[in-house]
């Protein structure tokens, strides 16, 4: 069975900077692209970045957050620096449905990261 | 990166069938069958309904069919349920290789 569980999430500081985990396991994790994606209080979805061979990054993020993978872990992380208000949000981790197919078949149950003073 | 466009809300009663649009441009949408549906229950994770324009992975109810022209793709749910009341999220690459949503749909199930 496929699971997703995020954590890191938290309360921090505008301009200060926090690292979500995403634990993968029941795929081999390796094989699949692996995103980001997320979803503001009482707003819709927003992609954020995927990584497979290579980093994608939406633009409201670029330069400040940072995607990577520990293959050994079969975990995803997403560093994010320089936060700001507009931040706060859930944080999905989400698994691509094969390769070449952009799909989001599984999610995680997101993390909360809230960005305030 | 601009947000797919879709209706804010969409109705119907129950046995009926209703349509949700997802508006793009020929950068995503019109560009690649690279569209996707979500659907999310309030306080849940999103759930794939739909791929690859057309797709149902297994499990999924064939009351939900999708397609696409042009621009424009769209998903159809028949026979509506209480079940499917539920926000709608339509999801595109880009020629940019990055990803686009679209800005979601309530539909209430009167």
């Amino acid at each position: 069975e496929v699971q997703l569980l995020e954590s890191g999430g938290g309360l921090v500081q505008p301009g200060g900077s926090l690292r979500l985990s995403c634990a993968a396991s029941g795929f081999t994790f390796s094989s699949y692209a692996m995103s980001w994606v997320r979803q503001a209080p009482g707003k819709g979805l927003e992609w954020v970045s995927t990584i497979s061979t290579s980093t994608y990054y939406a633009d409201s993020v670029k330069g400040r957050f940072t995607i990577s993978r520990d293959h050994s872990k079969n975990t995803l992380y997403l560093q994010m620096n320089s936060l700001r208000a507009e931040d706060t949000a859930v944080y999905y981790c989400a698994k691509d449905l094969g390769r070449g197919e952009p799909y989001f078949d599984y999610w995680g149950q997101g993390t909360l990261v809230t960005v305030s003073s | 990166q601009s947000a797919l466009t879709q209706p804010a809300s969409v109705s119907g009663s129950p046995g009926q069938s209703i349509t949700i649009s997802c508006t793009g441009t020929s950068s995503d949408v019109g560009g690649y069958n690279y569209v996707s549906w979500y659907q999310q229950h309030p306080g849940k994770a999103p759930k794939l309904m739909i791929y690859e324009v057309s797709n149902r992975p297994s499990g999924v109810s064939n009351r939900f069919s999708g397609s696409k022209s042009g621009n424009t793709a769209s998903l159809t749910i028949s026979g509506l349920q209480a079940e499917d009341e539920a926000d709608y999220y339509c999801c595109s690459s880009t020629s940019s290789i990055t990803r686009v949503f679209g800005g979601g749909t309530k539909v209430t199930v009167l």
